[in-house]
């Protein structure tokens, strides 16, 4: 129940293309879910970030697309580019507990 | 210049041999965490502390031992014991007390242990 389930686990867009990872959740109590990006060999950035209290949210060409009664949220990037090249990480939590990480998704862009 | 810092990036050991990664921050977040990460893998959480002189045991806190002596910093022992301790191993903070929330993570050391 504590599991975020990820995929794909890889995915290569054309370049101006649209990005779409998917996460999906069991426990119904997690209030925060987190996306991070990390290039190879570098720590993961926190990118974007949703509460359950709203179904969207938007920062450049990020948005974060969020379904409450489908335990699912998902990470979409409009106009990728090729320096969005990169792993991503959804997670989540509940208040003070742990953030628990999905496995990743390795995004390639070509240009 | 806030950040997190580890060091160093690159560490070599000899199977048998402990050691030590440093985590160190400047931005007075009260919450510091240690993941490991496999390639192809999430991040597994191995210790963290939400205050000064206190830490719990992560997922795979196993082979592994932590002091939090100072706010700013949270050193991480990887100990003969740890099966199998080639990783890479990144460090995070976060500003709220008892919060996960905003978790900002470090450069990472890359561990190699032959």
């Amino acid at each position: 129940q504590q599991q975020v389930k990820q995929s794909p686990q890889s995915l290569i867009v054309q370049k101006g293309g649209i990005s779409i990872i998917n996460c999906a959740y069991e426990n119904t109590a997690f209030d925060y879910f987190p996306w991070y990006q990390q290039f190879p060999g570098k720590g993961p950035a926190l990118l974007i970030a949703i509460r359950p209290d709203v179904s969207e949210k938007k920062e450049g060409r990020f948005t974060i697309s969020f379904n409450k009664s489908a335990k699912q949220f998902s990470l979409h990037i409009m106009d990728s580019q090729p320096g969005d090249s990169a792993t991503y990480f959804c997670a989540a939590s509940k208040g003070a507990q742990k953030l628990v990480f999905g496995q990743g998704t390795r995004l390639t862009i070509n240009p | 210049d806030g950040g997190i810092t580890q060091s160093p990036k690159y560490l070599f050991r000899k199977e048998g041999q402990n050691v030590t990664l440093s985590c160190e921050q400047n931005l007075n977040h009260d919450a510091m965490y240690w993941y490991r990460q496999d390639p192809g893998q999430g991040l597994r959480l191995i210790y963290y502390s939400q205050i000064v002189n206190d830490f719990q045991k992560g997922d795979i806190a196993e082979g592994y031992s932590v002091s939090r002596e100072k706010k700013e910093s949270f050193p991480l022992t990887v100990t003969s014991a740890q099966k199998n301790p080639t990783a890479f191993y990144l460090c995070a903070s976060s500003g709220g007390t008892g919060a996960f929330y905003e978790q900002y993570f470090g450069p990472g050391t890359r561990l190699t242990v032959t």
